[in-house]
């Protein structure tokens, strides 16, 4: 059975902290791992990853994918409160996209 | 646990048909459901917000006359797009939680939907 999994399923830090999310995957047929933000209303794309090793950067996010371990992290640094969100990781195979529960990120000032 | 399901995963139908996707909770009760559609780029866009019992609350763009969504149960919704036509192909999402869009989303697999 394909699976998604976050961890931490939450998360408390302050202005400044750097923060690592974890999403390991169990699918069959991998195409590709996508990460979101969710906020309010529909998620927000941050990240598409298909290779093992290529980081993806994007201002202070940053995600890289290990295929052969079958994990992604994605890395905030210098976390601000505008931070505060769920970051949701799916993984698309086959013909459907599987997601984790997210993990609810809240950064203190 | 929190499994949410879809039906169908994958459907093609010609331009004029409706065709209903469903979206289940197995295993706990959702007071809310949420539908999304998939753009290019991964970008999910909320058409809707269904709770059960009342009328879902469509976004802004989204003709409620074209997607009609039924909330039957706490464990059911439906997405039923009306008069299909090839614009309309896309990747249909939906998710569930207990308490609305500030709670944990449940998210199912997806819907594949083809419009020749």
């Amino acid at each position: 059975e394909d699976k998604v999994v976050q961890s931490p399923l939450s998360l408390v830090v302050h202005e400044g902290d750097t923060v690592t999310l974890n999403c390991s995957y169990e699918v069959t047929n991998f195409r590709s791992l996508l990460w979101y933000k969710q906020e309010k209303k529909a998620p927000t794309f941050l990240f598409m990853l298909t290779s093992s090793g290529i980081e993806k950067k994007s201002g202070r996010l940053s995600s890289i994918l290990d295929k052969k371990e079958l994990f992604s992290i994605l890395n905030i640094t210098a976390t601000q409160t505008g931070d505060s969100a769920v970051y949701l990781c799916a993984v698309e195979a086959n013909n459907d996209m599987r997601f984790g529960a997210g993990t609810r990120l809240t950064v203190k000032p | 646990g929190a499994v949410v399901s879809q039906h169908p995963s994958r459907v093609i139908c010609k331009s004029g048909t409706s065709v209903k996707i469903e979206c289940r909770s197995l295993d706990f009760q959702a007071t809310t459901m949420f539908w999304y559609r998939q753009f290019p780029k991964q970008s999910l866009m909320l058409m809707a917000t269904s709770n059960e019992g009342s009328k879902a609350t469509y976004e802004q763009g989204v003709e409620k006359d074209k997607f009609l969504i039924n909330h039957a149960s706490l464990t059911l919704s439906t997405l039923t797009v009306t008069s299909a036509h090839p614009e309309d192909s896309s990747f249909y999402i939906c998710s569930a939680s207990l308490q609305g869009m500030t709670e944990t989303q449940y998210f199912g697999p997806g819907t594949r939907l083809l419009v020749l």
